[in-house]
């Protein structure tokens, strides 16, 4: 079973800053199988990037995702104040899906 | 639009059973599977299992296997996810949300594009 290690666990930086979330699989997976998805207090996860790279439709252009192997990130290129949330990482394979613990964005 | 509509929270007892539902509309229903997804209180998320509302075809994560059934009714374009005797650690939130399989360039891509709002349950003596 592939295992999805987020980092940081929480990551404080202030409004305009840059946030780099790393995602890492204890092995090499496919990056069409990886997504990332935005949890806000209270809500449903939505979906910011599939296929490790490509915006979900709607999705500003300061979300971006990269990576292969074992080794995603998600970057927010300058936060805005409704960024801070927590954000998981998926991996779909197998016939299932597997989330990574989250990071949690906070304000500094 | 696009939506996934849950049944209201509920609150049981130990032992009772309970089914939640997942209305789907705006689009085919039985073009997408339903995956379920549990997170429990301050936790992650967990993927529960899923459904091809086309055939009810299903598949579970091993670690719910046998401790939920998730069924559909594609005449009302519905999802259930439901429990035989719940146990207080059973107490969630649970959403559902629509997979999306879709060949694109390279090969097929895997996500969930839509969830719906979550419905609590807790079950407490």
């Amino acid at each position: 079973e592939i295992v999805l290690t987020q980092s940081p666990g929480t990551l404080s930086l202030s409004p305009g800053e840059r946030a780099t979330l790393s995602c890492r699989a204890s092995q090499s997976v496919t990056s069409r199988y990886l997504a990332w998805y935005q949890q806000k207090p209270g809500q449903a996860p939505r979906l910011l990037i599939y296929g490790a790279s490509s915006r979900a439709t709607g999705i500003p252009d300061r979300f971006s995702g990269s990576g292969s192997g074992t080794d995603f990130t998600l970057i927010i290129s300058r936060l805005e104040p409704e960024d801070f949330s927590v954000y998981y990482c998926q991996l779909y394979g197998s016939s299932r899906y597997t989330f990574g613990q989250g990071t949690k964005l906070e304000i500094k | 639009e696009v939506q996934l509509v849950q049944s209201g929270a509920e609150v049981k007892k130990p032992g009772e059973s309970l089914r939640i539902s997942c209305k789907g509309s705006g689009y085919s229903f039985t073009g997408y599977w339903i995956t379920w997804v549990r997170q429990m209180p301050g936790k992650g998320l967990e993927w529960m299992g899923r459904i091809d509302p086309s055939d009810s075809y299903t598949n579970y994560s091993p670690s719910f296997q046998g401790h939920v059934t998730i069924s559909a009714d594609k005449s009302i374009s519905t999802a259930y996810l439901q429990w035989s005797s719940l146990k207080a650690s059973d107490s969630a939130m649970y959403y559902c949300a629509r997979q999306i399989a879709v060949a694109l360039s390279g090969g097929y891509y895997y996500y969930m594009d839509v969830w719906g709002q979550g419905t609590t349950v807790t079950v407490s003596s």
